[in-house]
């Protein structure tokens, strides 16, 4: 069974970078998948980030491409990712997600919840 | 990429069946079978429950069931029952090879 298990600090303040981290577990991050980030809003909705594959290639959401760093590392079966000059609209419960084929979202970390404030 | 277009709630009482409807445009939903939906609990990820557009993953409630015709998807969920109230969200792949959430349907079972 796989899991995932983001981590990263809770607070950023504003302009800083936020950095989390999705520890894998229960399979290899080398299989023939992507590995996603989704974010949420309090109260609101879903948000795709974007996907990075085990190779080191990744897909940005348009929206947030500027800003969006993602790697991976697979001595540590992990992956990261890194948004830039936050703002409170950054504000959300990232979640880190496992994509299987081009819809399946199939497994989910349980999220963390990161606020950008001063 | 704008987000596709669900309704912000659908009801219905127990047994009852419901249709959430998602529409995208022909840069995503209409041009490609890779539709997807979600069910979240609060508090809760979300869940995959169905998949290319109609397919369900093992362990899934076959109450379930997705279509689509041109630009917009339906999820269906028949026989209403009080643990299907939830927050509902699809998702499509798009022509830029990125992905789009719908703006979430909550169901309530009345």
């Amino acid at each position: 069974q796989v899991q995932l298990q983001e981590s990263g600090p809770g607070l950023v303040e504003p302009s800083g970078t936020l950095s989390l981290t999705c520890a894998v577990s229960g399979g290899s991050i080398s299989r023939s998948v992507w590995w996603s980030w989704v974010r949420q809003p309090p109260g609101k909705g879903l948000e795709w980030i974007g996907e990075i594959y085990h190779s080191g290639s990744s897909n940005y959401n348009p929206s947030l491409k500027s800003r969006v760093t993602m790697s991976i590392d697979k001595s540590k079966n992990q992956f990261s990712l890194n948004l830039s000059s936050v703002t409170a609209a950054d504000t959300a419960v990232y979640y880190c997600a496992r994509k299987a084929s081009a819809t399946q979202f199939d497994y989910w970390g349980r999220g963390t919840l990161v606020a950008v404030s001063s | 990429q704008s987000a596709l277009t669900q309704p912000a709630s659908v009801s219905g009482s127990p047994g009852q069946s419901i249709t959430i409807s998602c529409t995208g445009t022909s840069s995503d939903v209409g041009n490609y079978n890779y539709v997807s939906w979600y069910q979240q609990h609060p508090g809760k990820a979300p869940k995959l429950i169905i998949y290319d557009v109609s397919n369900r993953p093992s362990g899934v409630s076959d109450r379930f069931s997705g279509s689509k015709s041109g630009n917009t998807a339906s999820l269906t969920l028949s026989g209403l029952q009080a643990e299907d109230e939830a927050d509902y969200y699809c998702n499509s792949f798009t022509s830029s090879s990125t992905y789009v959430f719908g703006t979430g349907t909550k169901v309530s079972v009345l």
